[in-house]
This record gives structure tokens, sequence and C-alpha cells, in this order.
């Protein structure tokens, strides 16, 4: 079994949808939880960051963790064509430690 | 965050060559760290590079095969040796924020062997 989960999908959505992107992990180590956006053909640019259990919200995206269920989720309000993209979790357990990737979700936003 | 750049962004090789990547960060960092994305994959670890001392590598990587130099805290260089078709991936420099806790990434070199 993985360390950190993901649904590789795609997601295919409509402008507008909110879209809901989830990840389970097994070590209850993991602190830190990140969410990368990955274009084709470009490198990961971290989206939101993080830490314990709660949420976070900047602007139509809301990162969630459920430490106790051990689920972290991404929502994306509003969605839009420019957010097609893939959509990577990671994970660690402290400063300095190494980060454990999901396989990534390829979101399509259709206009 | 920090600014990463990363070259060459994409190349095609000969099998039996050897590529090397740069990065260059636009800070003094302590740990720089190599990962290889084959197509339609996560990321995976190559190796952890400090500055004054040998790179740390992950399970199934070797130094005669990825090399690393780390001369300086801003800069750090990769090379794919001998290369074969399996090694076409793309390749990513990665650093750590100031509170060495989320990582920032180069755009990444796509490599293509041909």
């Amino acid at each position: 079994q993985k360390e950190v989960e993901q649904d590789p999908g795609p997601l295919s959505v409509p402008e507008g949808a909110i879209v809901s992107l989830n990840c389970t992990y097994s070590n209850s180590a993991f602190q830190y939880f990140m969410w990368y956006r990955q274009y084709s053909r470009k490198g990961p640019e971290l989206l939101m960051y993080t830490y314990s259990s709660g949420n976070k919200e900047d602007g139509r995206f809301t990162a969630q963790v459920d430490k106790s269920s051990k689920y972290i989720s991404l929502f994306i309000r509003d969605s839009q064509p420019s957010d097609s993209a893939t959509y990577l979790c990671a994970t660690h357990g402290g400063a300095g430690n190494m980060l454990t990737f999901g396989g990534g979700t390829r979101l399509m936003v259709k206009p | 965050s920090a600014v990463i750049s990363q070259k060459p962004s994409r190349d095609i090789c000969q099998r039996g060559t050897s590529l090397t990547i740069q990065c260059q960060v636009d800070s003094q960092v302590t740990m720089m760290f190599w990962y290889r994305q084959q197509p339609g994959q996560s990321l995976t670890l190559i190796a952890t590079a400090n500055q004054g001392s040998e790179a740390t590598y992950e399970s199934g990587f070797v130094i005669d095969k990825f090399p690393i130099s780390r001369p300086n805290l801003t800069f750090s260089t990769l090379t794919v040796s001998n290369m074969s078709p399996e090694d076409s991936s793309i390749y990513l420099c990665s650093v750590l924020g100031t509170a060495n806790t989320e990582a920032f990434f180069g755009q990444g070199t796509r490599l293509t062997v041909v």
C-alpha cells in the first residue's frame, strides 16, 4: 500500500462547478500537507500549505485536513478552464523531512 | 517563496550519452533535492544534495548513474549518465522554504532519450 493514495482521474467538470480533490495517507506522523498544481510540461507549483488538522482558504481554493481519518481535501469553487491541470497532494512529518507525494489527479474544466 | 531556474528546459539525447542539468536558486539554501517524474507518474526523489558533502541517494538510484554536484549554497547540477530510453522523464530541482516545511520546484527538464 502506498503511503499517500490519490485517485488519478481524470476528473471532468463543467466551468463554474465546485471541485473536490482528495488524498488519503497512512502515516500518522505526517503533520504538514501541501497541494501542488502542475500544468502540462511545467514544474509543480505550490498552491496550498497547511499544518495539522483544519481548514485553510485562499481565494477560490480551500484545503482541508482531517488527521483523525487521515484524509486531505482540496476544494475549488467556481472552477475555470485555467484550473485544468494535475493536482498533487504531498505530506511530511516535520521540518526538513522528505516529502511523500500522491500520484496526482488530472482535472479538466470544460467551458 | 524561492525562485528556481533550471537549464535546459528540454533536450533530446542519443542513448549512451550524458546530460547535465543545472539548477540555480535565488537565495542560499542548505538542501537541494532532485526528483524524477516519469510520464503520467508522480514525483520520485532521486537524491538530496547538501553543500560540502556527498549527495544522499534514495533506494534505486546510484551515484554512477546520477552524479550530483553542489559547489555552493545556490547551485547544483544533476548528470544523467549513459542514458537509455528508460531515462526519458522530467527531472525537477526542489528546495525547501525558509521554515523548512514547504517545497518549491523549478520548471523541470524534459528529457527524451532516443
